[in-house]
C-alpha cells in the first residue's frame, strides 16, 4: 500500500526556519516526481513546490520561490521541504504527494498534512 | 501564477447534475490539457478525481466528468449523492513544471 507520512511541523516564531519530512513507502520513490501542496487555515490549495524522481530538478511556485527548497534522499525514500525566514501567512497545513505515475502534474496520493503554525 | 476562478460555492438536490466552472488565462488552462480536479472533504486530504481534463483515475465513479473550452475547464457532475458534499478544486499546470489551484468550491447537497 502506497503511504505517505509528512512531519516536521509545529508552532514556529515569525523568522525562523522548520524541515518538513514526508517519509514514502510502498512503491518505487526513486521514479516519482514528489510535489508538497498547503492549504492556510480555511483556505484553498497552494502548489508549493515540486521535485523530480532524481532530485536534479526542482520547480517552485512565484509565492514560494527564495525561502522555500525542496529535496529528496531516495535512499531514505524521503522528500523534504525547508522553509527559511517563516511568516503568518505560511501557516498552514503542508501536505506531499505523490504524482500519478507517467505524470508530473497530477497528485495520485497524498499524505495527512503536518501543521505548521508561524506566531510569537 | 494567479489563483483560477471558481464559484465559491453551488448546491444541488440529490439526483440532479451540476457543473463547477473554473476559469483561467490562455497562460494556463486555455494553453494546457494537464487541468485536473480534487475533492476534499472536511480534515481530509485531496483526492483526484479528473486528470487529463477529463479522465478519470480508477474507481471514481462516471457520474464525474470534465471538460475544458478556451480558458474555462468544467467539472460535471451527475446524479447527485450527499457524499459529493465537499469542496472541489481545480488545478492546471501554468508553465515551466508549475502548477495553480484555483480558489475552490464548496459543494452543498440539499
Amino acid at each position: 500500500e502506497v503511504q505517505l507520512v509528512e512531519s516536521g511541523g509545529g508552532l514556529v516564531q515569525p523568522g525562523g526556519s522548520l524541515r518538513l519530512s514526508c517519509a514514502a513507502s510502498g512503491f518505487t520513490f526513486s521514479i516519482y516526481a514528489m510535489i508538497w501542496v498547503r492549504q492556510a487555515p480555511g483556505q484553498g490549495l497552494e502548489w508549493v513546490s515540486g521535485i523530480g524522481g532524481s532530485g536534479g530538478s526542482t520547480f517552485y511556485g512565484d509565492s514560494t520561490k527564495g525561502r522555500f527548497t525542496i529535496s529528496r534522499d531516495n535512499s531514505r525514500n524521503i522528500v523534504y521541504l525547508q522553509i527559511n525566514s517563516l511568516r503568518a501567512e505560511d501557516t498552514a497545513v503542508y501536505y506531499c504527494a505523490k504524482v500519478l505515475t507517467g505524470y508530473y502534474y497530477y497528485m495520485e496520493v497524498w499524505g495527512k498534512g503536518t501543521t505548521v503554525t508561524v506566531s510569537s | 501564477q494567479s489563483a483560477l476562478t471558481q464559484p465559491r460555492s453551488v448546491s444541488g438536490s440529490p439526483g440532479q447534475s451540476l457543473t463547477i466552472s473554473c476559469t483561467g488565462t490562455s497562460s494556463d488552462v486555455g494553453s494546457s490539457n494537464f487541468v485536473s480536479w480534487y475533492q476534499q472533504h472536511p480534515g481530509k486530504a485531496p483526492k483526484l478525481i479528473i486528470y487529463d481534463v477529463s479522465k478519470r483515475p480508477s474507481g471514481v465513479p462516471d457520474r464525474f466528468s470534465g471538460s475544458k473550452s478556451g480558458n474555462t475547464a468544467s467539472l460535471a457532475i451527475s446524479g447527485l449523492q450527499g457524499e459529493d458534499e465537499a469542496d472541489y478544486y481545480c488545478c492546471s499546470s501554468a508553465g515551466s513544471f508549475t502548477l495553480v489551484f484555483g480558489g475552490g468550491t464548496k459543494l452543498t447537497v440539499l
